[in-house]
């Protein structure tokens, strides 16, 4: 089955220390984004990649890293420099040439105490 | 930046029809997409539109008018599967700005 992973699915984490969230596409796409989302709100664009080996930062980049060394897998890394990191993180996937629809995994729920 | 501006909750009962209205203000403006996200779920894609008009998908209807930076998703014939979040976004430069989203809540 095609499909877009992420894991783990909630994660918990002790202030000052960084934790790095798996994703994973088999679907053969080109671009791939990651995301939070508050309570309430809307999504907001961390990082996202067209294409092996690029990336680019989206709005709210500060205190993310992220990696693109594979066309599948695109990792992001919460930093202890992200001032409020407990979110919902969501990554999704597309072709390049319909960047209007994009394929979202099931999410990680992280809490930082 | 990007603004998006849609109603925060909506609610009707089944069979019934819902309109979610957006309103964006936005540069490098390509075309508007909907997204359902039911609660604690994965948003999933429904509709976009990139010219002026309508666009159905089965129940689901999409509008855009770009003179008036305006476009809307049309709920028809409201089941309880429906109650969910909907959210707008804009396509701006191959990247999609949301909106805060629309929970709309079905009532039996």
């Amino acid at each position: 089955d095609g499909g877009i992973t992420q894991s783990p699915k909630y994660l918990f984490r002790k202030e000052g220390q960084n934790v790095t969230l798996s994703c994973e596409q088999n679907l053969n796409h080109d671009a791939m984004y990651w995301y939070r989302q508050d309570p309430g709100q809307g999504l907001r664009l961390i990082y996202y990649s067209q294409i092996v080996n690029d990336f680019q930062k989206g709005d709210i980049a500060e205190g993310y890293s992220v990696s693109r060394e594979k066309k599948e897998s695109f990792p992001l890394t919460v930093t202890s420099a992200q001032k409020n990191p407990t979110a919902f993180y969501l990554c999704a996937s597309g072709t390049s040439g319909t960047p209007y629809e994009q394929y979202f995994g099931p999410g990680t729920r992280l809490t930082v105490t | 930046g990007q603004s998006l501006e849609q109603p925060s909750e909506v609610t009707a009962v089944e069979g019934a029809i819902v309109q979610i209205n957006c309103t964006y203000q936005t540069s490098g403006f390509y075309g508007l997409s909907w997204y359902q996200q039911h609660d604690g779920g994965a948003p999933t894609f429904l509709s976009y539109n990139a010219l002026d008009g309508l666009e159905e998908t089965g129940r689901f209807s999409s509008f855009l008018s770009r003179s008036d930076s305006y476009g809307y998703l049309l709920l028809q014939e409201l089941q309880m599967k429906d109650s969910a979040s909907y959210f707008c976004a804009s396509l701006n430069d191959y990247k999609l700005s949301f909106g805060a989203g629309t929970t709309v809540t079905v009532r039996a």
